[in-house]
């Protein structure tokens, strides 16, 4: 069965640092791997979406990699801002549970002005 | 009006009353879901429909009901809920329930159960 750990669960940084939050899965037979943020007592927005053969992806200040082999992606976002403050979810759609969305427990980003 | 909506945003309710959650996506998808998220536990898949059949139910107790009347709209009808049903719900589409592309959710419904 499938299962996805983020670490850290909580992260404090001041502005302007580069950070890195990771994901980890079990079973490396996923068809992507999904970043997600979520803003207290909101829904989700679709960071990155990295299929199972590619490496990365980025978008802006984000970049997102996947090493499936290794059950491992890690999100970097560079030149943190206030706004960047949220829960950060890693989810993969799992091979081996009919394409279903494994979702991690998020790490929450705390970035000080 | 774009993307998925969820009504209503927060819901208090005692445990003999019944309740309706709504999503509606306007996004011309054809699968659509409703996820779980409990305080400090990951988001947790309790249905998937595609094109208005239920192809997923993740062993969710009876006292949650979903329907789905047209590819646009899905409910989740609750009746005698638990205090331990407390959390946001979370509904979401896609364009097919399969592996290939995004789920887009929608803002949920805070579901307080005293």
């Amino acid at each position: 069965k499938q299962e996805v750990t983020q670490i850290p669960a909580a992260l404090s940084v001041p502005e302007g640092e580069n950070l890195v939050l990771n994901c980890s899965f079990t079973d490396s037979a996923i068809y992507n791997l999904q970043w997600f943020r979520q803003d207290p007592g909101k829904g989700l927005t679709s960071l990155l979406l990295i299929q199972s053969s590619q490496r990365e992806q980025t978008s802006g200040r984000l970049n997102a990699s996947l090493d499936k082999s290794s059950g491992r992606s890690t999100l970097y976002i560079a030149a943190s801002q206030p706004g960047d403050s949220a829960t950060y979810l890693c989810a993969v759609r799992s091979g081996n549970q009919g394409g279903k969305l494994i979702f991690g427990q998020g790490t929450e980003l705390s970035v000080k002005p | 009006e774009t993307g998925v909506t969820q009504t209503p945003r927060h819901l208090v309710m005692g445990m003999t009353n019944k309740k309706s959650l709504k999503c509606e996506q306007h996004l011309g998808h054809n699968a659509m879901y409703w996820y779980k998220q409990s305080a400090k536990k990951p988001l947790e898949l309790m249905f998937v429909y595609s094109l208005e059949e239920r192809v997923e139910n993740n062993s969710v107790p009876s006292r949650f009901s979903p329907e789905c009347p047209n590819s646009s709209h899905l409910f989740l009808h609750l009746h005698t809920l638990q205090p331990e049903d407390s959390a946001l719900y979370l509904c979401a589409s896609s364009q097919d329930p399969g592996a290939g592309g995004t789920q887009y959710f929608g803002p949920g419904t805070r579901l307080t159960v005293l």
